[in-house]
């Protein structure tokens, strides 16, 4: 069964980092690019960031700067490092594996995601 | 950007009655291959998004046939032909032709 599980969410104050994690199973890791997509409470849904599966990385303008997306093929795990986190940041994460190829991405299946709460 | 409009922002429908929402982007998402670069995702209370098309039209397995998708170009249509309790959800599209791949801002539809 394909899975995507997240961790790492949590409540810190303006200004800080997170870093967020996704265990992937059940498939070829190494063969998928990869998503984070968010969800602000009540809000509907924005991607954020995507990496394929040679590693070539892109960025929502809105955390571009700030955010990083990593993979690690050894574990089958996805990252997204988070760093001067602002109010607006407030969503729950998903990480979403990608298909249609490296130019061009829908996204299945999705994780549960994992809360990221951003208050001072 | 792309930006993706749906229409309306909710509807209620007896069940077994068609429910019908709208998908309209600011750009042709149709490639020179003739493939349109668009997708549907069903999001149920307290669950993550769920693919039910891409590429427009092409059905995910396991989606129930009373989901169709159609529409070129700029203008996309999600049909539910016969409404079943189950099927209420927010419902959203999203393109892929061009980054930043960007979503509608989601259709609910509930049972009247």
């Amino acid at each position: 069964e394909v899975q995507l599980v997240e961790s790492g969410g949590g409540l810190v104050k303006p200004g800080e980092s997170l870093r967020l994690s996704c265990a992937a199973s059940g498939f070829s890791f190494t063969i998928y690019s990869m998503n984070w997509v968010r969800q602000a409470p009540g809000k509907g849904l924005e991607w954020i960031s995507f990496i394929s599966k040679s590693g070539y990385v892109n960025y929502a303008d809105s955390v571009k700067g700030r955010f990083t997306i990593s993979r690690d093929t050894a574990t089958n795990s996805l990252y997204l490092q988070m760093n001067s986190l602002r109010v607006e940041d407030t969503a729950l994460y998903y990480c979403a594996r990608g298909r249609g190829g490296d130019n061009s991405n829908w996204f299945d299946p999705w994780g549960q995601g994992t809360l990221v709460i951003v208050s001072s | 950007d792309i930006v993706m409009t749906q229409s309306p922002d909710s509807l209620a429908v007896s069940l077994g009655e068609r429910a019908t929402i709208n998908c309209k982007s600011s750009q042709s998402v149709l490639y020179s291959n003739n493939r349109n670069y668009l997708a549907w995702y069903q999001q149920k209370p307290g669950q993550p998004p769920k693919l039910l098309f891409y590429w427009a039209s092409t059905r995910e397995s396991g989606v129930p046939d009373r989901f169709s998708g159609s529409g070129s170009g700029t203008d996309f249509t999600l049909t539910i032909s016969s409404v079943q309790a189950e099927d209420v959800a927010l419902y959203y599209c999203q393109q892929y032709y061009g980054l930043p791949w960007t979503f509608g801002q989601g259709t609910r539809v509930e049972i009247k």
